[in-house]
């Protein structure tokens, strides 16, 4: 159980295009999503939590309007990079916490992660 | 404010032979503790965690670690590599201040294991 599922895993753009990466919880319901970046060699950098039904919030220094974060279910949330540039380029991560009663309601079960390279 | 520090960047071991990454961490309250693993390319799976209940916390894949308060340490041990265990790892604290905000996990730098055969 706890399985988290991204999609793509791995995507390339053209600079200045827009790219979405969905974040779904297969097989429970995640009140809370996080969406991290991590550059090579490096540990991971959250950039934004997410609750269903309400705005993300974001890290300090995290574009609002860069990266678009919706959670319209319990168990999807799409991050949305828009004007996509080279620096942009990284390894992006979601993770879900179920965030009810249960065994690990307060446990955060990650995704694959996505590869963007962008051009 | 809490913190984790992942005290080797890097730690090559030989197969067969025991394995240590060292992680201290630093907490006002009663922290989460866990050790996630990452294969190149992949994203994370955990290995094991504390949350205050026995000290010495058994995980997947013969790990284990022991919360030591009085150290702030949590290090993670395995009596003997496998090549398999080559990896990036993860130290990382759950801030339980914040818990209810969404209970943020705060990160260390990352240890890389080398497994030589």
């Amino acid at each position: 159980g706890a399985v988290v599922s991204q999609h793509p895993s791995w995507v390339i753009c053209k600079s200045g295009t827009s790219v979405k990466i969905e974040c779904r919880s297969l097989d429970f319901q995640a009140t809370t999503m996080f969406w991290y970046r991590q550059f090579p060699k490096q540990s991971l950098m959250l950039m934004a939590t997410s609750n269903e039904g309400s705005k993300a919030t974001y890290e300090q220094g995290v574009e609002k309007d860069k990266f678009l974060i919706n959670h319209a279910s319990l168990t999807l949330s799409t991050l949305t990079v828009t004007s996509a540039h080279p620096e942009d380029s990284s390894f992006y991560i979601c993770s879900a916490r179920p965030g009810t009663s249960g065994r690990n309601y307060n446990e955060q079960f990650f995704g694959p992660g996505t590869r963007l390279t962008v051009l | 404010a809490q913190s984790v520090t992942q005290l080797d960047s890097h730690v090559s071991v030989s197969e067969g032979t025991p394995v240590l990454l060292r992680c201290n961490y630093s907490s006002s309250y009663s922290p989460s503790l866990f050790w996630y693993v990452q294969h190149p390319n992949k994203g994370l799976q955990l290995l094991l965690k504390y949350t205050s209940a026995a000290t010495l916390v058994k995980g997947i894949n013969g790990f284990e670690a022991e919360f030591k308060k009085s150290e702030t340490s949590f290090h993670l041990t395995k009596p003997s590599a496998h090549m398999s265990d080559a990896a990036e790892y993860f130290c990382v604290v759950s801030d339980p201040k914040i818990y209810n905000q969404g209970g943020k996990l705060i990160f260390g730098q990352g240890t890389e294991l080398s497994v030589k055969p």
